[in-house]
Protein backbone atom coordinates (compact mmCIF):
# COMPACT_ATOMS: atom_id res chain seq x y z
CA UNK A 1 0.00 0.00 0.00
CA UNK A 2 0.83 3.14 -1.15
CA UNK A 3 2.45 5.35 1.82
CA UNK A 4 3.78 9.37 2.17
CA UNK A 5 4.77 10.71 5.77
CA UNK A 6 5.15 14.36 6.56
CA UNK A 7 7.33 15.49 9.35
CA UNK A 8 7.26 17.96 11.28
CA UNK A 9 3.68 17.79 12.16
CA UNK A 10 4.26 21.57 13.08
CA UNK A 11 6.76 23.80 12.79
CA UNK A 12 7.28 27.47 14.24
CA UNK A 13 10.02 29.14 12.42
CA UNK A 14 11.26 32.76 13.81
CA UNK A 15 11.24 35.24 10.46
CA UNK A 16 14.53 34.53 8.84
CA UNK A 17 14.88 30.71 10.15
CA UNK A 18 15.41 28.33 7.41
CA UNK A 19 14.55 24.89 7.60
CA UNK A 20 13.46 21.94 5.72
CA UNK A 21 9.87 19.62 5.27
CA UNK A 22 10.79 15.76 4.87
CA UNK A 23 8.21 13.92 2.84
CA UNK A 24 8.95 10.30 2.93
CA UNK A 25 7.24 8.07 0.76
CA UNK A 26 6.83 4.38 0.35
CA UNK A 27 5.15 3.63 -3.35
CA UNK A 28 5.39 1.37 -6.26
CA UNK A 29 6.46 3.29 -9.44
CA UNK A 30 6.49 6.83 -8.76
CA UNK A 31 5.04 9.03 -11.58
CA UNK A 32 5.72 12.30 -9.98
CA UNK A 33 5.50 13.52 -6.15
CA UNK A 34 3.80 16.98 -5.47
CA UNK A 35 3.73 20.04 -3.23
CA UNK A 36 1.08 21.77 -2.51
CA UNK A 37 0.47 24.82 0.04
CA UNK A 38 -2.74 25.14 1.94
CA UNK A 39 -4.04 28.39 3.38
CA UNK A 40 -6.76 28.07 6.50
CA UNK A 41 -10.11 28.11 4.42
CA UNK A 42 -8.89 27.17 1.49
CA UNK A 43 -7.91 24.66 -1.06
CA UNK A 44 -4.59 23.23 -1.83
CA UNK A 45 -2.56 25.51 -4.25
CA UNK A 46 -0.37 24.02 -6.65
CA UNK A 47 3.49 24.24 -5.89
CA UNK A 48 5.69 21.64 -7.55
CA UNK A 49 6.37 18.65 -9.32
CA UNK A 50 9.52 16.02 -9.19
CA UNK A 51 9.77 13.10 -11.20
CA UNK A 52 12.97 11.42 -10.44
CA UNK A 53 15.66 11.33 -7.96
CA UNK A 54 18.02 14.00 -8.20
CA UNK A 55 15.28 16.56 -9.78
CA UNK A 56 14.87 19.85 -7.96
CA UNK A 57 12.91 22.96 -8.03
CA UNK A 58 13.00 26.20 -7.09
CA UNK A 59 10.47 29.09 -6.33
CA UNK A 60 10.89 32.07 -4.54
CA UNK A 61 12.04 31.20 -1.19
CA UNK A 62 11.69 27.75 -1.52
CA UNK A 63 13.40 24.84 -2.92
CA UNK A 64 12.17 21.29 -3.66
CA UNK A 65 14.21 18.26 -3.65
CA UNK A 66 13.86 14.58 -4.46
CA UNK A 67 15.37 10.98 -3.66
CA UNK A 68 14.52 7.57 -4.14
CA UNK A 69 12.56 7.40 -0.73
CA UNK A 70 11.75 10.93 0.37
CA UNK A 71 11.55 14.69 -0.89
CA UNK A 72 12.85 17.83 0.56
CA UNK A 73 10.79 21.18 0.76
CA UNK A 74 13.58 23.79 2.19
CA UNK A 75 12.52 27.19 2.97
CA UNK A 76 15.66 30.04 3.11
CA UNK A 77 14.93 33.11 5.10
CA UNK A 78 11.15 32.53 5.55
CA UNK A 79 8.61 35.48 6.04
CA UNK A 80 5.36 35.41 7.86
CA UNK A 81 3.49 35.45 4.56
CA UNK A 82 4.82 32.04 4.53
CA UNK A 83 2.47 30.27 7.50
CA UNK A 84 0.62 27.45 5.94
CA UNK A 85 0.13 24.15 5.49
CA UNK A 86 2.69 22.17 3.18
CA UNK A 87 1.03 19.13 1.75
CA UNK A 88 3.07 16.35 -0.03
CA UNK A 89 1.72 14.16 -2.03
CA UNK A 90 2.85 11.13 -4.64
CA UNK A 91 1.39 9.50 -8.05
CA UNK A 92 1.90 6.00 -8.54
CA UNK A 93 0.16 3.54 -11.31
CA UNK A 94 -2.20 1.37 -9.00
CA UNK A 95 -5.14 -0.74 -9.58
CA UNK A 96 -5.02 0.57 -13.21
CA UNK A 97 -5.56 4.18 -12.85
CA UNK A 98 -2.94 6.98 -11.40
CA UNK A 99 -3.75 7.15 -7.88
CA UNK A 100 -2.78 9.83 -5.75
CA UNK A 101 -1.75 9.70 -2.19
CA UNK A 102 -1.47 12.57 0.09
CA UNK A 103 0.58 12.88 3.50
CA UNK A 104 -1.15 14.76 6.27
CA UNK A 105 0.68 17.78 6.02
CA UNK A 106 2.98 20.13 7.96
CA UNK A 107 1.91 23.15 9.36
CA UNK A 108 4.40 26.04 9.31
CA UNK A 109 3.51 29.21 11.40
CA UNK A 110 6.71 31.82 10.89
CA UNK A 111 6.49 34.17 13.69
CA UNK A 112 7.84 38.41 12.83
CA UNK B 1 -12.54 34.84 -10.37
CA UNK B 2 -11.94 31.21 -9.25
CA UNK B 3 -11.46 28.32 -11.64
CA UNK B 4 -13.02 25.32 -9.79
CA UNK B 5 -15.82 26.85 -7.69
CA UNK B 6 -17.74 24.72 -5.21
CA UNK B 7 -21.07 25.50 -3.58
CA UNK B 8 -22.28 25.55 -0.99
CA UNK B 9 -18.86 26.96 1.12
CA UNK B 10 -20.47 25.45 4.20
CA UNK B 11 -23.53 23.32 4.67
CA UNK B 12 -25.27 22.20 8.44
CA UNK B 13 -27.48 19.35 7.81
CA UNK B 14 -29.36 16.82 9.49
CA UNK B 15 -28.51 13.09 10.02
CA UNK B 16 -30.36 10.54 7.00
CA UNK B 17 -30.60 13.92 4.80
CA UNK B 18 -29.94 13.86 1.19
CA UNK B 19 -27.93 16.81 0.23
CA UNK B 20 -25.26 18.05 -3.02
CA UNK B 21 -22.43 19.52 -3.30
CA UNK B 22 -21.63 21.27 -6.77
CA UNK B 23 -18.58 22.18 -8.37
CA UNK B 24 -18.08 23.73 -11.71
CA UNK B 25 -14.65 24.42 -13.55
CA UNK B 26 -13.51 26.75 -16.24
CA UNK B 27 -10.05 25.46 -17.22
CA UNK B 28 -10.99 23.33 -19.81
CA UNK B 29 -10.04 20.15 -17.52
CA UNK B 30 -11.52 16.52 -18.58
CA UNK B 31 -10.78 15.25 -15.33
CA UNK B 32 -12.18 15.96 -12.24
CA UNK B 33 -12.02 14.68 -8.41
CA UNK B 34 -14.10 14.77 -5.32
CA UNK B 35 -11.54 14.20 -1.85
CA UNK B 36 -12.37 14.54 1.71
CA UNK B 37 -9.81 16.12 3.87
CA UNK B 38 -10.36 15.36 7.95
CA UNK B 39 -7.70 16.33 10.45
CA UNK B 40 -5.14 13.60 11.00
CA UNK B 41 -6.13 11.39 7.83
CA UNK B 42 -4.95 13.87 5.08
CA UNK B 43 -7.11 13.85 1.39
CA UNK B 44 -8.56 10.81 0.43
CA UNK B 45 -10.42 10.17 -2.68
CA UNK B 46 -14.23 9.53 -2.92
CA UNK B 47 -14.87 9.16 -7.01
CA UNK B 48 -13.35 11.16 -10.02
CA UNK B 49 -14.36 11.19 -13.76
CA UNK B 50 -11.90 11.23 -16.67
CA UNK B 51 -14.58 12.69 -19.10
CA UNK B 52 -18.62 12.73 -18.98
CA UNK B 53 -19.01 9.28 -19.93
CA UNK B 54 -16.30 7.59 -17.37
CA UNK B 55 -17.06 7.94 -13.33
CA UNK B 56 -15.10 6.04 -11.28
CA UNK B 57 -15.15 5.08 -7.18
CA UNK B 58 -11.86 6.27 -5.08
CA UNK B 59 -11.00 4.49 -1.56
CA UNK B 60 -13.64 5.89 0.43
CA UNK B 61 -16.84 5.91 -1.65
CA UNK B 62 -19.14 4.55 0.21
CA UNK B 63 -22.52 6.33 0.72
CA UNK B 64 -21.65 9.25 -1.84
CA UNK B 65 -22.44 9.25 -5.05
CA UNK B 66 -21.67 11.35 -8.38
CA UNK B 67 -23.00 13.13 -11.24
CA UNK B 68 -21.19 14.45 -14.17
CA UNK B 69 -23.75 16.36 -16.08
CA UNK B 70 -21.23 18.45 -18.40
CA UNK B 71 -17.33 18.76 -18.78
CA UNK B 72 -17.22 21.73 -16.37
CA UNK B 73 -19.73 20.37 -13.66
CA UNK B 74 -19.22 17.63 -11.43
CA UNK B 75 -21.70 17.29 -8.28
CA UNK B 76 -21.19 15.17 -4.93
CA UNK B 77 -24.12 13.73 -2.99
CA UNK B 78 -24.95 12.29 0.16
CA UNK B 79 -27.82 9.88 -0.08
CA UNK B 80 -28.55 9.90 3.42
CA UNK B 81 -25.98 11.92 5.77
CA UNK B 82 -24.37 10.20 8.87
CA UNK B 83 -22.48 12.46 11.34
CA UNK B 84 -18.75 10.62 10.07
CA UNK B 85 -19.45 12.13 7.13
CA UNK B 86 -18.82 15.47 8.36
CA UNK B 87 -15.86 16.70 7.18
CA UNK B 88 -14.10 19.50 4.74
CA UNK B 89 -14.90 18.39 0.83
CA UNK B 90 -13.29 19.52 -1.97
CA UNK B 91 -13.39 19.26 -5.90
CA UNK B 92 -10.69 19.32 -7.88
CA UNK B 93 -9.27 19.10 -11.68
CA UNK B 94 -6.48 17.90 -13.89
CA UNK B 95 -5.87 18.44 -17.49
CA UNK B 96 -4.07 14.76 -17.55
CA UNK B 97 -2.25 12.45 -16.16
CA UNK B 98 0.86 13.36 -13.73
CA UNK B 99 -0.38 16.78 -13.70
CA UNK B 100 -0.91 18.42 -10.67
CA UNK B 101 -4.53 19.22 -9.10
CA UNK B 102 -6.39 22.31 -9.14
CA UNK B 103 -8.57 22.37 -6.54
CA UNK B 104 -11.40 24.57 -5.30
CA UNK B 105 -11.94 26.51 -1.74
CA UNK B 106 -14.04 23.44 -0.26
CA UNK B 107 -16.88 23.23 1.08
CA UNK B 108 -17.52 22.57 5.13
CA UNK B 109 -19.91 19.68 6.28
CA UNK B 110 -21.35 19.12 9.43
CA UNK B 111 -23.87 16.20 9.97
CA UNK B 112 -25.75 17.21 13.06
Amino acid sequence: EDQVTQSPEALRLQEGESSSLNCSYTVSGLRGLFWYRQDPGKGPEFLFTLYSAGEEKEKERLKATLTKKESFLHITAPKPEDSATYLCAVQAYSGGYQKVTFGTGTKLQVIP
Amino acid sequence: DADVTQTPRNRITKTGKRIMLECSQTKGHDRMYWYRQDPGLGLRLIYYSFDVKDINKGEISDGYSVSRQAQAKFSLSLESAIPNQTALYFCATSPRANSPLHFGNGTRLTVT
